[in-house]
């Protein structure tokens, strides 16, 4: 079955701060996705990786950066937490277009 | 600009009728589409895939595809309260590059009252 894990499922930071959020997915597949979600704007693509090492820029890059070490694991890094990145944050991964979401991480930045 | 577009409702459907889901997409390249349902706190899941014009159907849900007007529908029978939620619809695009991105319609919601 397919499975993609986030490591937290809620999180408060304080602005300013550093925050690491982790997806792992169990399903050998080469592409993960990072978005976020907020009423009324949709899902935003933030970063993207089809390959270890390998990321790209989606729509929204700016105050996060990304890093894929491993084919299972895909960090979204805010370098300076900010209160406009308060958002819900899902990972995806897919091998060809399907994509298959994890639990999403609620973060809020006071 | 690669558009998807839905029409963010309420869509609001008796138990048991069927509810009909609308989605059109501004890129004639696109090859592939997909719903997912999305529960109120909850992240997507996928319930339907469509790659060919024509009808898919599984279950209860049964995809319709029109390439030619650029149309992509989703028909739920005999809706069930358990089915209220947010259905987004999502466009894939061929070409080496594209990695399997997706891009996004808003989102319809639906709700079936008892």
């Amino acid at each position: 079955d397919v499975k993609v894990t986030q490591s937290s499922r809620y999180l408060v930071k304080r602005t300013g701060e550093k925050v690491f959020l982790e997806c792992v997915q169990d399903m050998d597949h080469e592409n993960m996705f990072w978005y976020r979600q907020d009423p009324g704007l949709g899902l935003r693509l933030i970063y993207f990786s089809y390959d270890v090492k390998m990321k790209e820029k989606g729509d929204i890059p700016e105050g996060y950066s990304v890093s894929r070490e491993k084919k299972e694991r895909f960090s979204l890094i805010l370098e300076s937490a900010s209160t406009n990145q308060t958002s819900m944050y899902l990972c995806a991964s897919s091998s060809s277009q399907s994509q298959y979401f994890g639990p999403g991480t609620r973060l809020l930045v006071l | 600009q690669k558009e998807v577009e839905q029409n963010s409702g309420p869509l609001s459907v008796p138990e048991g009728a069927i509810a009909s889901l609308n989605c059109t997409y501004s890129d004639r390249g696109s090859q592939s589409f997909f719903w997912y349902r999305q529960y109120s706190g909850k992240s997507p899941e996928l319930i339907m895939s469509i790659y060919s014009n024509g009808d898919k159907e599984d279950g209860r849900f049964t995809a319709q595809l029109n390439k030619a007007s650029q149309y992509v529908s989703l028909l739920i029978r005999d809706s069930q309260p358990s089915d209220s939620a947010t259905y987004l619809c999502a466009v894939g695009y061929a070409g080496g590059t594209s990695y399997g991105k997706l891009t996004f319609g808003q989102g319809t919601i639906l709700t079936v009252h008892p």
